[in-house]
């Protein structure tokens, strides 16, 4: 069975750091870009970040560049995102997506997500 | 990175056909044939519909059919259903290793 779980997040003040974790079965992990997309209470789907299949392209939302930086580790089957200097505006469900490809396409597969939460 | 533009509403009846919009720029959804359409229903995790424009994944319904002309994008729900009912976001790359998704629209079953 294929499955994405995410774990990491939590309450956090603002411009405290975490984070976050995605641990993937049932799918050859290498062979798939994987991507975080959030959705804050009550609004619509914000892609974050991805990464290909080799780490060798990666992007980010003008909205956390320079602020998060997602990886991924092969050997364990895991993806995941470090956010520093946190927000308010950070707040949101953040969801691990499979790509279809090995770089950036579309997202067939997807977590339950974990919940950030920056206030003081 | 600019959000792509969808209505933020559209309804119709049973059986109907419906199609919603979702208009970007030359720099994301009219230069790449990388469009993909999301289903979400409340409090669960979206699910893919179409992608690569008009490309169905197995287990989708082929009453869900999807295209481009320009930069615009259209995801059309022919046969409308009650379990139709839900939140719809398109999604394109937009270079450089970068996605950028619609703002959403709810889909209503009168």
């Amino acid at each position: 069975e294929v499955q994405l779980v995410e774990s990491g997040g939590g309450l956090v003040q603002p411009g405290r750091s975490v984070k976050l974790s995605c641990a993937v079965s049932g799918f050859t992990f290498d062979d798939y870009a994987m991507h975080w997309v959030r959705q804050a209470p009550g609004k619509g789907l914000e892609w974050v970040s991805g990464i290909s299949w080799n780490s060798g392209n990666i992007g980010y939302a003008d909205s956390v560049k320079g602020r998060f930086t997602i990886s991924r580790d092969n050997a364990k089957n895991s993806l995941y995102l470090q956010m520093n200097s946190l927000r308010p505006e950070d707040t949101a469900l953040y969801y691990c997506a499979k790509d279809v490809n090995q770089v950036i396409d579309a997202f067939d597969i997807w977590g339950q997500g974990t919940t950030v939460t920056v206030s003081s | 990175q600019s959000a792509l533009t969808q209505p933020a509403s559209v309804s119709g009846s049973p059986g109907q056909s419906i199609t919603i919009s979702c208009t970007g720029t030359s720099s994301d959804v009219g230069n790449y044939n990388l469009v993909s359409w999301y289903q979400q229903h409340p409090g669960k995790a979206p699910k893919v519909m179409i992608y690569e424009v008009g490309k169905r994944p197995s287990g989708v319904s082929n009453r869900f059919s999807g295209s481009k002309s320009g930069n615009t994008a259209s995801l059309t729900i022919s046969g409308l259903q009650a379990e139709d009912e839900a939140d719809y976001y398109c999604c394109s790359y937009a270079g450089s290793s970068t996605g950028v998704f619609g703002g959403g629209t709810k889909v209503s079953v009168l």
